[in-house]
């Protein structure tokens, strides 16, 4: 992807631990979007946290952002295998307001074992 | 809750033939955007509608072309096919979000396109 790079591109865990994702971007942002697509299955948003933000929850998820390393990380605790999924972190570099594309990155394929 | 709906979910085309996706967005929902996603690849923009203009243009062939029309649903037409066009076809939509508000977008289940 030309904007977010992540890492790692796959991950397998075991069911109850953390998961953890990274995103690193290029240019400014207005937000940066955290979203999960199921296999062949359309993306489903999960958390937004702005660019004046450095960490935002939701649930078991915890979202950071660090502007001047142009980084997110998303965290999702207690994972479960219904969790098994690809995240892909999406930046809306544009004015506030709204009707701006999000870029999306390359993605982390998650698997959660039982 | 309303979705956004997108038609066919799966179309197979021969080479060179033509193809056209048709995106209807949560009522409301003023702007569509169209994502094309390749096997193993992540999302990538094409296009987008704000009240029926085009709004934002990105990495969308010359062979394809898309409009909204005046009920807010959006087609993709795609002509002169290639192998390489098959994918996944995203349609999202989302409203206006206002003075510092942020775009968060609501996806279609997608239709796949094999060209064979």
């Amino acid at each position: 992807s030309q904007q977010g790079e992540e890492d790692p591109q796959a991950l397998s865990i075991q069911e109850g631990e953390n998961a953890t994702m990274n995103c690193s971007y290029k240019t400014s942002i207005n937000n940066l979007q955290w979203y999960r697509q199921n296999s062949g299955r359309g993306l489903v948003h999960l958390i937004l946290i702005r660019s004046n933000e450095r960490e935002k929850h939701s649930g078991r998820l915890r979202v950071t952002l660090d502007t001047s390393k142009k980084s997110s990380s998303l965290l999702i605790t207690a994972s479960r295998a219904a969790d098994t999924a690809s995240y892909f972190c999406a930046t809306d570099a544009g004015l506030a307001g709204g009707g701006n594309k999000l870029t999306f990155g390359t993605g982390t394929q998650l698997k959660v074992e039982l | 809750a309303a979705g956004v709906i997108q038609s066919p979910r799966h179309l197979i085309k021969e080479k060179r033939e033509t193809a056209t996706l048709k995106c209807y967005p949560i009522p409301r929902h003023d702007t569509v955007y169209w994502y094309q996603q390749g096997p193993g690849q992540d999302p990538q923009f094409l296009i987008s509608f704000y009240e029926k203009m085009q709004s934002d243009k990105g990495s969308i062939p010359d062979r394809f072309s898309a409009q909204q029309f005046s009920d807010y649903h959006s087609e993709l037409n795609m002509s002169s096919l290639e192998l390489g066009d098959s994918a996944l076809y995203f349609c999202a939509s989302s409203p206006m979000a206002g003075r510092g508000g942020a775009n968060v977008l609501t996806f279609g289940a997608g239709s796949r396109l094999t060209v064979l």
